[in-house]
């Protein structure tokens, strides 16, 4: 819904960094969320952007353009357990409190 | 365990066949969500409860889909005459406005995974 765009799959090596990117329409716009998903589990959170910027927790940062309508989730040191789908998921104000997620991203890391 | 849980976590139906499936949101929680899930896409949106009230329903959610909340704490949901296209995951959420991050985060239970026959 509301065209929310990520790249389907994405490979990378362990130890390296991994730049997932994610757009969506900018009408109504009330928050980005980042969510990790492996395989048969549910959406577990990682991380929340309302405001332009970057926001770090760990090996883990997002960041946020709203006048563009382009955030991407950046991981560090990538591991093996990184390996599984990321969702970016929008809020707009329109649709209350439905989150509207993008079909995700499969990320494989190798060794 | 604190978190949402989902009762069952698989279900296996023959088409035309009804099923009920139940989520108990984290405690504190007063919003509660129902998303579903196909192979390889995001969940949707279906519905979504604040307290007991039904507050906002998605077209996705045909007159066959029913969800209830009657006591502001679990809920189920029920489809009626399960068709092949139902099979999916059914994903349960809850959030609370006074989330101690000051942002209201959707957090998801386990799921259960329908197949219908």
């Amino acid at each position: 819904g509301q065209n929310i765009d990520q790249p389907t799959e994405m490979t990378a090596t362990e130890g390296a960094i991994v730049q997932i990117n994610c757009t969506y329409q900018t009408s109504g716009f009330n928050g980005l969320f980042w969510y990790q998903q492996h395989a048969g589990e549910a959406p577990t959170f990682l991380s929340y952007n309302v405001l332009d910027g970057l926001e770090e927790k760990g090996r883990f940062s997002s960041f946020l353009s709203r006048s563009k309508g382009y955030s991407y989730l950046l991981l560090k040191e990538l591991q093996m357990k990184d390996s599984a789908s990321y969702l970016c998921a929008v809020l707009y104000r329109n649709s209350g409190y439905a989150l509207n997620f993008g079909k995700g991203t499969s990320l494989l890391v190798t060794p | 365990d604190t978190g949402v849980s989902q009762d069952p976590r698989h279900k296996i139906t023959k088409r035309g066949q009804n099923v009920t499936f139940r989520c108990d949101p984290i405690s504190e929680h007063n919003r509660l969500y129902w998303y579903r899930q196909t192979l390889g896409q995001g969940p949707e949106f279906l519905t979504y409860f604040q307290n007991e009230a039904q507050l906002e329903k998605s077209r996705l959610l045909s007159d066959r889909f029913s969800a209830e909340r009657p006591k502001g704490s679990f809920s189920t949901l029920e489809i009626q005459r399960t068709e092949q296209g139902d099979s999916a995951m059914y994903l349960c959420a809850s959030s609370s406005p006074r989330d101690r991050s000051n942002q209201e985060t959707q957090y998801f239970g386990p799921g259960t995974r329908l197949l219908v026959l």
